[in-house]
């Protein structure tokens, strides 16, 4: 089993629909991170979470909320979509004063 | 703030070939630098990491990096590819234990 599980894998909406992605993990850290993936800029920061009751935005959250349900659980919610949030998602986690983070298989999300 | 510039945004390599890839970083503090790859549906994988001492760092697959700190640079090789090094690799610096900031990726692609 992945140690960071993100669902649904693939999504294909219409602009205006309330989105959900969600994000799993094993590992017992305390870090949670989601980014999104554009062609040709890398991954950008949209929020990152250092615990149940820490939540911080990142580079570009405008448009993004989240939820960190439990240490093991951090949802990414696009409240109402549109298509310039069609872009590749991916959720990460990090342990407290561990710097490399670790990656889930992201999930693909196309806005209509 | 850190930014990294990826000199090459595509790669082509044929098998057994050496190759590099650039990163250039910018950063008015001591940074901690990473290479990760991202094979074809995959999320990020972590390739290698500088965070202190000795400035050639090896990490798995048979890659190693360069940090030169006068020269901002952390250039990744391999001095000799295999097909199945065919991906996306992204170099990423850290200021802190927590963000990351990425460049846009390098795409390689191997050729027999």
């Amino acid at each position: 089993d992945a140690d960071v599980t993100q669902t649904p894998r693939n999504r294909i909406t219409k602009t205006g629909k309330r989105i959900m992605l969600e994000c799993s993990q094993t590992k017992g850290h305390d870090r949670m991170y989601w980014y999104r993936q554009d062609p040709g800029l890398g991954l950008r920061l949209i929020y990152y979470s250092f615990d149940v009751k820490d939540i911080n935005k990142g580079e570009i959250s405008d448009g993004y909320s989240v939820s960190r349900q439990a240490q093991a659980k951090f949802s990414l919610s696009l409240e109402s979509a549109i298509p310039n949030q069609t872009a590749l998602y991916f959720c990460a986690t990090s342990d407290r004063g561990e710097k490399p983070q670790h990656f889930g298989d992201g999930t693909r999300l196309s806005i209509l | 703030a850190q930014s990294v510039t990826q000199l090459d945004s595509q790669v082509p390599v044929f098998e057994e070939a050496p190759v590099e890839l650039r990163c250039n970083y910018s950063s008015s503090v001591s940074v901690y630098l990473f290479w990760y790859v991202q094979y074809p549906n995959q999320g990020l994988q972590l390739l290698l990491k500088y965070l202190s001492g000795s400035t050639l760092v090896k990490g798995i697959n048979g890659f190693e990096a360069e940090f030169n700190k006068s020269q901002t640079s952390f250039h990744l090789r391999k001095p000799s590819v295999h097909i199945s090094d065919t991906a996306e690799y992204f170099c990423a610096v850290s200021e802190d234990d927590y963000k990351l900031s990425f460049g846009a990726g390098t795409t390689v692609t191997v050729r027999a």
